[in-house]
């Protein structure tokens, strides 16, 4: 089965500085890569995703990159808020089951 | 916020009872998978269900079993709780439409068992 792995685990970074999160995944039937954010006792919400006939995906400060030869995709937030703080889960669907990442935990600091 | 309910949103159960969560997907949506996310951890798929059939299923025992009905909201169902299965309990609605679709959480059960 799939197993995707995220690093890191824990991520603090300065108001305005950029957060890089890296997730690999294992299956190469994998497709659909999506990101989530769970704040503290919410539910987890979908902010970005990209597919895999897609190198890279924008969203204003959000940016996705899938790099399928190397089974690594990564999330770029950049000019972080503090309302960015939170558990950002990486995932990956090979046929409409998603597996996810451990989870990164980032702090930005004001 | 999306479309999708559960129900209850927290519950306490002692071992070796049985338990019912429920899932209101989004409107339109007629898949439903349930994850579970235990503290600090990422979510795990349990098992989806498409148009009222069980079509995947994670590492679960068969004490997790599941239903969708023809309005395709959805249970899960845990016999024999254990202390292990005291998590957050999510259900995603989507849309299968062949290709990969965006999943809506809703905001979960936490079930406690004691």
């Amino acid at each position: 089965g799939e197993n995707v792995e995220q690093h890191p685990s824990t991520l603090s970074v300065q108001e305005g500085d950029s957060a890089v999160i890296k997730c690999t995944y294992s299956d190469s039937a994998s497709n659909y890569f999506p990101w989530y954010k769970q704040e503290l006792g919410k539910r987890p919400q979908l902010i970005i995703d990209i597919r895999s006939n897609v190198g890279e995906k924008k969203d204003q400060r959000i940016a996705v990159t899938l790099n399928k030869t190397a089974k690594h995709f990564s999330l770029h937030i950049t000019e972080t808020q503090p309302e960015d703080s939170a558990v950002y889960f990486c995932a990956a669907d090979a046929g409409n089951m998603l597996t996810f990442g451990g989870g990164t935990r980032l702090m930005v600091k004001p | 916020e999306t479309g999708v309910t559960q129900s209850p949103t927290h519950l306490i159960k002692t071992r070796g009872q049985q338990v019912t969560l429920r899932c209101s997907s989004q409107s339109g949506h007629n898949t439903v998978s349930w994850y579970q996310q235990a503290l600090g951890q990422g979510p795990q798929f349990i098992f989806q269900y498409y148009r009222e059939e069980e079509n995947g299923r994670g590492n679960f025992p068969p004490r997790f079993s599941g239903l969708q009905f023809p309005n395709y909201s959805s249970e899960l169902n845990v016999n024999a709780l254990e202390l292990d299965d005291s998590a957050l309990y999510l259900c995603a609605s989507s849309l299968q439409t062949g290709a990969n679709t965006e999943a809506f959480f809703g905001q979960g059960t936490r079930l406690t068992v004691v």
